[in-house]
């Protein structure tokens, strides 16, 4: 089985100053690992993924992450966030023998002031 | 656009009813998924079904129950054992190692 942390559950950041967000997860198996975000009252909508290749992915507003075997980690960052960027964000990993099922992190909020 | 639909956006539900969420998919996805938000505790897993006619319990299964006759459709029945049914519910369906497209969620609340 698998399971995540994610080790902050609110991160308040001024506009325009970069952002961290940590995911830890546990698996004895190789994973699949994603970030979602969830803006109020919506569903998750897909910021981005590693399935393979690079551990360094990006999605296409800014955020990227690093996929670190060694440390089981998969940290998102954002070197300058907006107001816009307000919402929660979900740490989510797959086991890449079990097709499809996610394990969710507990989420974090991110809340960006001016 | 393809897409998954979820209704209602908001339902109430009395002591003792059963109450049906809807989630409906235009993406020709094989594997389907309900999930329960709850404040602080990310997204727990209820059922799910990777073809049709056949599903599985998650980690909550409990006080829920699930079909899938059709790979469109897979609605989730909210029964009167789940003594807790307050939630965030939100139905996902996927492709093999491409992430899950999320409808929009159903808020159910208990009056």
């Amino acid at each position: 089985a698998q399971s995540v942390t994610q080790l902050d559950s609110q991160v308040p950041v001024f506009e325009e100053a970069p952002v961290e967000l940590r995911c830890n997860y546990s698996s004895s198996v190789s994973v699949y690992l994603f970030w979602y975000v969830q803006y109020p009252n919506q569903g998750l909508q897909l910021l981005l993924k590693y399935l393979s290749g690079s551990t360094l992915v990006e999605s296409i507003n800014g955020f990227e992450a690093e996929f670190n075997k060694s440390q089981t980690s998969f940290h998102l960052r954002k070197p300058s966030v907006h107001i816009s960027d307000t919402a929660e964000y979900f740490c989510a990993v797959s086991a890449t023998d079990s097709w499809g099922k996610l394990q969710f992190g507990a989420g974090t909020q991110v809340v960006v002031t001016p | 656009d393809g897409g998954i639909t979820q209704s209602p956006k908001y339902l109430f539900r009395k002591e003792g009813q059963n109450v049906t969420l809807s989630c409906e998919q235009n993406l020709n996805h094989d594997a389907m998924y309900w999930y329960r938000q709850d404040p602080g505790q990310g997204l727990r897993l209820i059922y799910y079904s990777q073809i049709v006619n056949d599903f599985q319990k998650g980690d909550i299964a409990e006080g829920y129950s699930v079909s899938r006759e059709k790979k469109e459709s897979f609605p989730l029945t909210v029964t009167s054992a789940q003594k807790n049914p307050t939630a965030f519910y939100l139905c996902a369906s996927s492709t093999s190692g491409g992430g899950y497209t999320f409808g929009s969620g159903t808020r159910l609340t208990v009056v």
